[in-house]
């Protein structure tokens, strides 16, 4: 039974450049959340996905956006990159439900230059 | 403001011995408590959660406790196993708010052979 997977694992992007990560929930999940995990932090959550739609968002920019297909899968793309990004990113996914909790994939390392 | 607040970053203990990590938080609208537990380089792998209807939740060597009055939930691990050594993160949730998960800092704990 597969987990929660996450690509690219790592990613190099420059001020002003556009990026595209990518999650596949764990099997019977339909609830996806993004996390962004600075170095020494815990996750700050940036928004969740639930029937194609954005049920919640953290306080993130709008440079931060997001989309869930039908296969439950979904990608954080974040334009207008800034130093500030580098970060790990979490995707965690969990089923629809109160009290359900969230498993997470390994994360994509971003990295700014 | 830091809602949920992991006040020791490190914690060492004797393989064997008990392991006990805490947490405060301050939303009393927070009802559903999770720990996480990561390793370098993998994504934070649930633990253990408790719901604030409850007191207490044991899973194997595992056990939280939950002191509402306090706003205050504790891990204890026992006995302790050099594997156990991670980073323990601490998050809540609260039923308005839905499934977004609000993280402490994490405590690293060592448990020395």
């Amino acid at each position: 039974d597969a987990g929660v997977t996450q690509s690219p694992t790592h990613l190099i992007k420059t001020r002003g450049q556009q990026v595209t990560l990518r999650c596949s929930p764990k099997s019977g999940h339909d609830t996806v959340s993004w996390y962004q995990q600075a170095l020494g932090q815990g996750p700050q959550f940036i928004f969740q996905y639930y029937e194609e739609e954005e049920r919640q968002r953290g306080n993130f920019p709008d440079r931060f956006s997001g989309h869930q297909f039908p296969n439950y899968s979904s990608e954080l793309n974040v334009n207008a990159l800034l130093l500030g990004d580098s970060a790990l990113y979490l995707c965690a996914s969990s089923r629809a439900g109160y009290n359900q909790p969230q498993h997470f994939g390994d994360g994509t390392r971003l990295s700014i230059l | 403001d830091q809602q949920v607040k992991q006040n020791s970053p490190s914690l060492s203990v004797q393989e064997g011995r008990i392991s006990i990590l805490n947490c405060d938080y301050t939303n009393s609208m927070f009802d559903y408590f999770l720990w996480y537990k990561k390793y370098p380089a993998e994504g934070p792998t649930f633990l253990i959660s408790i719901s604030s209807i409850k007191d207490k939740n044991e899973d194997g060597r595992f056990t939280v406790f939950l002191n509402k009055s306090a706003k205050h939930l504790s891990l204890h691990i026992v006995p302790s196993q050099p594997g156990d050594s991670a980073v323990y993160f601490c998050a809540a949730s609260a039923l308005v708010g839905s499934e977004k998960l609000v993280f402490g800092k994490g405590t690293k704990l060592t448990v020395n052979p």
